[in-house]
């Protein structure tokens, strides 16, 4: 069974600074997929950054990367240089390529302050 | 990306009383939904998967009698929630996936928020 951990309290980040939301998985699958979404108070779901367990290098999109470390199990996500409508609720998703289904962690709430 | 609307966004509905959500895919052709439930402050919970033209796969502990799901075609799915209690009461997103770039890419709707009072 798949398992996705979210641990981090609720954060504040000042405007402009960086933030790291942490994220480690547990699976038997050889090929699987990892993601992050955001939630805003509106609740859409908004797809941010995508990882494969076979991709070699780390995932970036825009302001946000990913921090993909294999072995120990870890894709954390960086937010580089916040800004105020980052504020959200953070998910963390793993997929079993073998059914299709999304496993999601707990999230990370996010508070960007001015 | 691909667009998956919800409808209605939100519904307050009587106790005892059914409820009709439906998932569209607008510009794509979507084998698969998932149907996923929120509570306040926590995660997304799968609830059931559904793939065109067969029966729904529901989730351990998930009623499928209370949670009735079809997926007549591939650009709509529909929740219904029987005999709705409060305990029913969250907040309800769909995602669908297939037919564009990853067929494996889930696109989620907007979600709906069901109040049953």
């Amino acid at each position: 069974a798949q398992k996705i951990t979210q641990t981090q309290p609720g954060m504040f980040v000042q405007e402009k600074e960086a933030v790291t939301l942490d994220c480690t998985y547990d699976t038997s699958d050889p090929s699987y997929g990892l993601f992050w979404y955001k939630q805003p108070s509106s609740g859409e779901m908004i797809f941010l950054i995508y990882q494969g367990s076979y991709d070699q290098q780390n995932a970036t999109e825009g302001r946000y990367s990913l921090n993909f470390q294999k072995a120990r199990k870890s894709a954390n996500l960086v937010i580089s240089a916040s800004q105020l409508g980052d504020s959200a609720m953070y998910f963390c998703a793993m997929r079993d390529y073998g059914n299709n289904r999304l496993a999601f962690g707990k999230g990370n709430q996010v508070v960007v302050i001015p | 990306g691909a667009v998956v609307s919800q409808h209605p966004s939100r519904v307050i509905c009587k106790s005892g009383t059914s409820v009709k959500i439906e998932c569209r895919s607008l510009d794509f052709q979507a084998t698969t939904m998932f149907w996923y439930r929120q509570f306040p402050k926590q995660s997304l919970m799968l609830m059931a998967t559904s793939n065109e033209g067969s029966k729904a796969t529901y989730e351990q502990g998930v009623e499928k009698d209370k949670f009735l799901i079809n997926h007549a075609s591939l650009t709509l799915s529909t929740l219904t929630v029987t005999s709705a209690h409060p305990e029913d009461s969250s907040f309800y997103i769909c995602s669908a996936s297939g037919g564009r770039g990853d067929s494996y890419e889930q696109y989620f709707g907007p979600g709906t928020r069901l109040t049953v009072t």
